[in-house]
């Protein structure tokens, strides 16, 4: 178990809806970023945020978006769905070690979003 | 643009086998390298090596650094079929806690 929590475990749903995925990050990190890998696919960088800010973005479509709240779980929207939206998203957590250490980044289990 | 390479991408053995899976890199600014283990669902922490030549030894596993060259290796030895899996390798880089992604070695053992 890594500590980090992620909701829905599965989730199926029809194109054109909205969703929302949520995650609670391991006690104590800050960082909350979220990844899609599709079936055979690596993995994909979506977008970082650390301690309620947005930090960096990757490859996350503009019918998606996401937000970390005070207590720092973070929640990733998907809408107008696709069926080429179908995918497992991870939520991952770090916590900075300070500029001479390197971090790890820890992974919870993953929603599994279908698209039908 | 800051990339990682891994490979092969896939590698069929049978039990026993040693394997070595590779892991290069382009990024600005190199913090860490990473391994992570992904099996059914979450990839899982293996290692983390953030300086040359300090092998780091988990069982079976174990992992070197090179950062002259830009590049690590993965062994296994005495592979298991519980190995099978994809291994995947990332680097963190800059200051932000950035992290770049290989696309991950498929590894397959049979018995």
């Amino acid at each position: 178990d890594s500590g980090v929590t992620q909701t829905p475990k599965h989730l199926i749903t029809a194109t054109g809806q909205r969703v929302t995925l949520r995650c609670s990050p391991r006690s104590g990190d800050l960082s909350v970023y979220w990844y899609q890998q599709s079936l055979d696919q690596g993995l994909q960088f979506l977008i970082q945020y650390y301690n309620g800010e947005e930090r960096a973005k990757g490859n996350i479509l503009e019918r998606f978006s996401a937000q970390q709240f005070p207590d720092l779980h973070s929640e990733l929207n998907l809408s107008s769905l696709e069926l080429g939206d179908s995918a497992l998203y991870f939520c991952a957590s770090s916590v900075e070690q300070g500029k001479i250490a390197g971090n790890t980044i820890y992974f919870g289990e993953g929603s599994w979003l279908t698209v039908v | 643009e800051d990339k990682v390479v891994q490979s092969p991408l896939s590698l069929v053995v049978h039990e026993g086998d040693t394997v070595t899976l590779n892991c290069s890199y382009e990024v600005t600014n190199f913090r860490s390298l990473l391994w992570y283990k992904q099996e059914k669902k979450a990839p899982t922490f293996l290692f983390m090596l953030t300086s040359s030549g300090i092998e780091k030894k988990s069982g079976r596993l174990s992992s070197i650094l090179d950062k002259k060259e830009l590049f690590s290796i993965l062994n296994i030895t005495a592979t298991q079929t519980g190995d099978s899996a994809i291994y995947l390798c990332a680097v963190e880089y800059l200051a932000g806690q950035n992290f770049v992604f290989g696309p991950g070695t498929r590894l397959s053992v049979l018995p």
